[in-house]
């Protein structure tokens, strides 16, 4: 089985230009997570889908990140315009509602970089 | 919000055991994580434990967990240079939103 699916796997970018990232989750995982992981940091969420609606948005700054999930399975971050300090890994991951333990898989990542 | 905490690096030699400590913040969660992220890989669950227990094995790896001081331990019995990774503690808030520490450095010298 496919594991959850990122692209692209690396971004350079200069400032002030807009950036899009892809995420294919798990077949039939109905929750879908955009984290931001910083250099020596933790993943720290940015929104959360239940289907195609977004259940939880509060941290993702919505003056320049917008996301979509419009059928409710691939989603898209997108950051307009991204700034230096957006530079780190953008992490997808997905999850069963059903389950107990609300086990999440994650993709790889994409890695930006905004020179 | 509050600080999962981490030490930030640990090296033990091949063989020894390792033994990773977290300190998390919400008393309510009912899972608590271990999760290990290789360099240019994504997050892999390696166990979870259930806040009623308190203590979790799973071959190589024991969990402990301490909810009297908010504590919670990854045992890595027999440690190999594969285990060398960063080891993230996470626990869950409203019942989804994983919160996670800034990561244990685990180096694994021959």
């Amino acid at each position: 089985e496919a594991g959850v699916v990122q692209s692209p796997r690396y971004k350079i970018i200069e400032k002030k230009q807009p950036v899009a990232f892809w995420c294919n989750p798990i077949s039939g995982h109905n929750t879908l997570y955009w984290y931001l992981q910083n250099l020596g940091q933790g993943p720290e969420l940015l929104i959360r889908y239940e289907n195609e609606e977004a259940v939880d948005d509060s941290q993702l700054p919505k003056d320049r990140f917008s996301a979509e999930r419009l059928k409710g399975v691939d989603s898209t971050l997108k950051i307009q315009p991204a700034e230096l300090g957006d530079s780190a890994v953008y992490l997808c991951a997905s999850s069963l509602a059903a389950t107990n333990n609300n086990e999440q898989f994650f993709g790889p990542g994409t890695r930006l970089t905004v020179l | 919000g509050e600080d999962v905490e981490q030490s930030l690096f640990l090296s033990v030699r091949e063989g020894d055991s390792s033994v990773i400590n977290c300190t998390y913040t919400d008393s309510s969660s009912t899972y608590l994580y271990w999760y290990k992220q290789e360099p240019g890989a994504g997050l892999q669950l390696l166990t979870y434990i259930f806040s009623n227990m308190d203590m979790k094995q799973d071959q190589r790896l024991t969990v402990l967990l301490n909810k009297k001081d908010k504590h919670l331990s990854l045992r890595i019995a027999d440690t190999q240079t594969g285990d060398s990774a960063i080891y993230f503690c996470a626990e869950i808030r409203s019942g989804y939103a994983l919160n996670f520490g800034k990561g244990t450095s685990l180096l694994v010298t021959p």
